[in-house]
């Protein structure tokens, strides 16, 4: 059974920041916070991931709630190739628990 | 440089008809995995192997199989397939079971 809630699309404008969603309000302590997109017709790619602090790599940042009942994909300036499904995912120990993702639909 | 290698990309089987994807990855990870998405839906973890051991989930159809000769390859073997096993099979693999995993862009299999 999925532990997150995404919204299922949304729109944003290319060069713009884009911020997804994604509540897990019944997360463990020990649960890890994943974020993976899937462009059509290829697999998944890792974007990030988290347990309680903020993280930042050169593709997204992070920002999951002081309480952990939710957290924010932010892609800082959306591109076209950035058009995908973004998957919002909780890790506990070896298992994905994917949710049913959001699709994003970057805009020129 | 792909580094999780999937083949072929598209594959038709038969109704019943034995059938086997591949899958082989330059990475040397320990963990490699099998996953079934369907349209519109999330990828399913099928069952995975941490080096030589073979962890099936439970609900798992006993129609699929695996095998992992060596650390490089991985296969997916479905024994019977029926018209519900169409789908998109993904593999990936990881370092280590509590590790980000990377996906190969995943064989798209139709059964007639």
């Amino acid at each position: 059974d999925a532990k997150t809630t995404q919204p299922p699309s949304m729109d944003c404008a290319e060069g713009r920041a884009a911020n997804l969603p994604c509540n897990h309000s019944t997360i463990s302590g020990n649960e890890y916070v994943y974020w993976y997109r899937q462009i059509h017709s290829q697999g998944p790619q890792y974007i990030i991931h988290g347990l309680k602090n903020n993280e930042t790599n050169e593709m997204a940042s992070l920002i999951i709630t002081e309480d952990r009942k939710s957290s924010t994909l932010i892609l800082p300036h959306a591109t076209l190739r950035d058009t995908a499904v973004y998957y919002c995912i909780v890790r506990l120990y070896r298992k994905l628990i994917w949710g049913l993702g959001t699709s994003l639909a970057v805009n020129p | 440089d792909a580094m999780v290698i999937q083949n072929p990309r598209y594959q038709v089987t038969q109704f019943g008809k034995p059938v086997t994807l591949s899958c082989s990855q330059t990475l040397n990870h320990n963990v490699m995995y099998w996953y079934q998405q369907k349209s519109s839906q999330a990828p399913k973890l099928l069952f995975h192997y941490y080096d030589k051991d073979f962890n099936n989930e439970a609900d798992t159809p006993d129609n699929f199989q695996s095998r992992r000769p060596n650390t490089s390859f991985c296969f997916l073997d479905i024994r019977s397939p029926g018209l519900g096993d169409a789908a998109m099979y993904l593999c990936a693999t990881s370092r280590a079971e509590n590790q980000p995993q990377h996906f190969g862009d995943g064989t798209r299999l139709s059964i007639l």
